[in-house]
């Protein structure tokens, strides 16, 4: 089976500071990993994904992340945080293989604000 | 807009009812997921279809819920004699398959049971 964590509800910052968003993962066997964002009554919008070469992934509006497989974490960041970046963020894992199906697992989410 | 439609937005229903959920994905896209996501949380996986072929349902799909994708487009979520419990933001994604791609959600259908 495979899981995610995400060990903080909720991450503050200060406007303009950097921001990193927790996620590690277990799973039995070599893993895709993805970001979401979610805001208020909307679906989830896709940040960034690792599949595969270097662990350094950049995405959307400036968030990168990086993937440490000794650490099995995947950890979001952004270097300058703005107040639009409050939203719900979302860690998700998918296996590579195929013929273990095609879904994801996502974490309980990590509720970011920051503030002016 | 060619993203992922999913209708209707908000639904309330009484306990016992019959509701049905319709999600249109991007046309071109191969793969439909179904998920749930109840407050608070991460969404769960609820089932795929490849094509009109529904290939993986969670455990989390109980009797009472049926999907179906007749033609290769559109899927309908159905959920008979609807429970308390069943109150949750239910997410329709799609993507293209033999490709690492992400998937592309849709803003959910929230059914509230009274």
């Amino acid at each position: 089976a495979q899981s995610v964590a995400q060990p903080e509800d909720q991450v503050n910052v200060a406007e303009g500071n950097p921001l990193t968003v927790k996620c590690t993962y277990s799973v039995s066997g070599n893993p895709y990993l993805f970001w979401y964002v979610q805001y208020p009554n909307r679906g989830l919008q896709f940040l960034l994904k690792y599949i595969t070469g270097d662990n350094l992934v950049k995405g959307s509006y400036g968030f990168e992340a990086e993937f440490n497989k000794s650490q099995t974490s995947f950890h979001l960041k952004k270097p300058s945080a703005l107040v639009s970046d409050s939203a719900l963020y979302f860690c998700a894992v998918r296996l590579i293989r195929e013929a273990a199906g095609n879904k994801l697992t996502f974490g309980g989410g990590t509720r970011v604000l920051v503030k002016p | 807009d060619t993203g992922v439609s999913q209708n209707p937005r908000h639904k309330i229903t009484k306990r016992g009812q019959n509701v049905t959920f319709r999600c249109d994905p991007i046309s071109e896209h191969n793969r439909l997921y179904w998920y749930r996501q109840t407050l608070g949380q991460g969404p769960e996986f609820l089932t795929y279809f490849q094509n009109e072929a529904q290939l993986e349902k969670s455990r989390l799909l109980s009797d009472r819920f049926s999907a179906e994708r007749p033609k290769g487009s559109f899927s309908t979520l159905e959920i008979q004699r609807t429970e308390q419990g069943d109150s949750a933001m239910y997410l329709c994604a799609s993507s293209l398959v033999g490709q690492v791609t992400e998937a592309f959600f849709g803003q959910g259908t929230r059914l509230t049971v009274v």
